[in-house]
């Protein structure tokens, strides 16, 4: 089994929709979750940090960790076809914050 | 701009060339990474510097030599890979002990092609 569990995709949605991306993982010592985005032949760009459980939101993002299901998700709110790129969780846990675990990505197009 | 430089972004070289990708992180930061990324997989780690020290190498073939010459400064000496070496390459940094320390920030990344 992995650490880290991604639906590789593709997901393909209308403009406007909300997209939900999601991340399972068994590690129950990650306290640490981020998601990076990643355009096509560019390299990952920090998303969303968030420590532990709960809900994050910037604009029309929002991270929410559910450390008791081992569970991780990000929505995106009206979603634009400039959001179509590869969506990358990766999490880590204390002590070991050189190393990040990531899943494979979820590929997203917008369509307009 | 990310703040982490890396040239060249695209090599195309033989399985007997030597080479040699480069990283400058602007950042201030005291640890910087390679990641290896191929398609359909997760990325891989291969090198970790902190304060120009490499304190972790994942198993990787001695084909690739990383080397750093400060905290702002990250090569990777490349040289009789092999065609499954072909991916996109990525330099990251860090900032340790600090709010969000577990958060890297990446490159643009060097595709590296293996003919």
């Amino acid at each position: 089994q992995k650490e880290v569990e991604q639906d590789p995709g593709p997901l393909s949605v209308p403009e406007g929709a909300i997209v939900s991306l999601n991340c399972t993982y068994s590690n129950s010592a990650f306290q640490y979750f981020m998601w990076y985005r990643q355009y096509s032949r560019k390299g990952p760009e920090l998303l969303m940090y968030t420590y532990s459980s709960g809900n994050k939101e910037d604009g029309r993002f929002t991270a929410q960790v559910d450390k008791s299901s081992k569970y991780i998700s990000l929505f995106i709110r009206d979603s634009q076809p400039s959001d179509s790129a590869t969506y990358l969780c990766a999490m880590s846990a204390p002590g070991s914050a050189r190393q990040l675990t990531f899943g494979s990505g979820t590929q997203l197009t917008v369509l307009p | 701009e990310t703040g982490v430089t890396q040239t060249p972004r695209h090599l195309v070289m033989g399985m007997t060339n030597k080479k040699s990708l480069k990283c400058e992180q602007h950042l201030g930061h005291n640890a910087m990474y390679w990641y290896k990324q191929s398609a359909k997989k997760p990325l891989e780690l291969m090198f970790v510097y902190n304060f120009k020290e490499q304190t972790e190498n994942n198993s990787v073939p001695s084909r690739f030599s990383p080397e750093c010459p400060n905290s702002s400064h990250l090569f990777l000496h490349l040289h009789t890979l092999q065609p499954e070496d072909s991916a996109l390459y990525l330099c990251a940094s860090r900032q340790a002990g600090t709010e969000g320390s577990n958060t890297i920030y990446f490159g643009e990344g060097s595709w590296l092609t293996v003919v």
